[in-house]
């Protein structure tokens, strides 16, 4: 079974340029989320999607950020007008869901280190 | 909100020694998923072992087990013969049951745990 599928692995910019990240999850997998991991800390969520809803997404900066998972399947992951701050790991992560297991496990993607100078 | 901590930046052992790392966790819910994942240096987060808040059984997964204390909300991973290959930042997660509230997962810190040979 092929994993969670990210690109592109590093990514440098400068601020106040935009930048995009995409993420293939698992297949058959209906839930997809976005963290953001900066040095030193535990990833942080940004956005969750079942299908192609949004389901949380109370901690995305949507001055800067917005996601997409049109088709239900692969999803992006913009920033625009990136800043300093920015800079992190992206890390995408896909779980099953709608099945009688409770035990639901998120399983996730090698991430996308950006660097913003 | 649910928090996470980890009070143990980092943690050494020798090769075939046993360590145990620390986590414990502030909710008020009654049901809800604790889990240990480790992210080595290529940043993938695996899952190690997860453990359900009303089984009163420690989760045992090869040679990674859990002390689970509910009342202490407390949540420690114990690495059996430790080997090099457990090398890694470990981190300690929380999510809330179906129903229970958003079932995103809130992260500790991390633990960076480095096997001496």
């Amino acid at each position: 079974e092929a994993g969670v599928a990210q690109s592109p692995r590093y990514k440098i910019i400068e601020k106040r340029q935009s930048v995009a990240f995409w993420c293939n999850p698992i297949s058959g997998h209906a839930t997809l989320y976005w963290y953001q991991q900066i040095l030193g800390q535990g990833p942080k969520l940004l956005i969750q999607f079942q299908n192609n809803g949004v389901v949380d997404d109370s901690q995305l900066p949507k001055d800067r950020f917005s996601a997409e998972r049109l088709k239900g399947v692969d999803s992006t992951l913009k920033i625009q007008p990136a800043k300093l701050e920015d800079s992190a790991v992206y890390l995408c992560a896909s779980s099953l869901r709608f099945v009688a297991d409770k035990q639901e496990t998120q399983y996730f993607g090698p991430g996308t280190r950006l660097l913003v100078l | 909100a649910q928090t996470v901590t980890q009070s143990q930046p980092e943690m050494s052992v020798q090769e075939a020694e046993t360590v145990t790392l620390s986590c414990t966790y502030d909710t008020s819910e009654s049901d809800y998923y604790l889990f240990w994942y480790k992210q080595p240096p290529s940043r993938q987060m695996i899952l190690v072992i997860r453990q359900e808040a009303y089984k009163q059984q420690n989760a045992t997964e090869n040679r990674f087990s859990v002390n689970f204390q509910k009342a202490a909300k407390s949540f420690s991973l114990k690495i059996s013969d430790s080997q090099l290959g457990d090398a890694a930042m470990y981190f300690c997660a929380y999510r809330s049951a179906p129903g229970f509230g958003n079932e995103k997962l809130t992260f500790g810190t991390g633990t960076r745990l480095t096997i001496i040979p």
